[in-house]
């Protein structure tokens, strides 16, 4: 057990609709991370907040977005969902207290399914 | 740019074989990290080794080892006397310094059998 929460584990719904995936970060890490791993892209980074703030943006789409509340929880959200975005999303947290990139350790992933 | 290759896509092995997974990287930065990630079937992504740059020392950690070859740019993955428990996909990783998003490879499926 990394430490990292996420739920839900599952999510099936249809396209057009939108979603949340909550994540929390193990206890003292101040950076959390999104990524997305498909069949046909493998594992991409999406997104970076470090204490509330975003630090770095990868791949992501305009209609996905994420924040960093101040209990260092984390949402993604998804909108006008299509059917390619379907996949595993994974919330990954880190201390990232200095310069040096640190060990992410990841939570079990929100399997999303749209139909 | 930054790139991960993991050429092998899948191997299978017969138990107790040793088995290596290969890792090849590429980025302009002469500060990086490397990873390595086990997936098992239950699809989590679990920790199993950072790599500085600077540090090319060989690693062993029981039946697991790296080889960081920089010369090659190569992070090699061996396990030995595999046990059906090491069946999983494995990701190698990197990190430029002052970046902290993972670049992944495609992974490797490692089988095995009994």
């Amino acid at each position: 057990d990394s430490g990292v929460t996420q739920t839900p584990k599952h999510l099936i719904t249809a396209t057009g609709q939108r979603v949340t995936l909550r994540c929390s970060p193990r206890s003292g890490d101040l950076s959390v991370y999104w990524y997305q791993q498909s069949l046909d892209q493998g594992l991409q980074f999406l997104i970076q907040y470090y204490n509330g703030e975003e630090r770095a943006k990868g791949n992501i789409l305009e209609r996905f977005s994420a924040q960093q509340f101040p209990d260092l929880h984390s949402e993604l959200n998804l909108s006008s969902l299509e059917l390619g975005d379907s996949a595993l999303y994974f919330c990954a947290s880190s201390v990232a207290a200095g310069g040096n990139p640190d060990t992410q350790y990841f939570g079990p992933g929100t399997r999303l399914t749209v139909l | 740019a930054q790139k991960v290759t993991q050429a092998q896509t899948e191997i299978s092995v017969v138990e107790k074989e040793d088995v290596t997974l290969d890792c090849v990287y590429e980025t302009r930065d002469t500060t990086y990290y490397l990873f390595w990630y086990k997936q098992p079937p239950s699809g989590e992504l679990v920790f199993l080794i950072r790599r500085n740059s600077f540090d090319e020392q060989n690693e062993i950690s029981g039946r697991y080892s790296w080889n960081f070859q920089k010369s090659t740019s190569s992070f090699n993955f061996t396990i030995t006397a595999s046990q059906v428990v090491d069946s999983a996909v494995y990701f190698c990783a990197l990190s430029d310094d002052g970046n902290y998003q993972l670049i992944w490879g495609a992974g490797t499926k490692l089988i095995i059998k009994p």
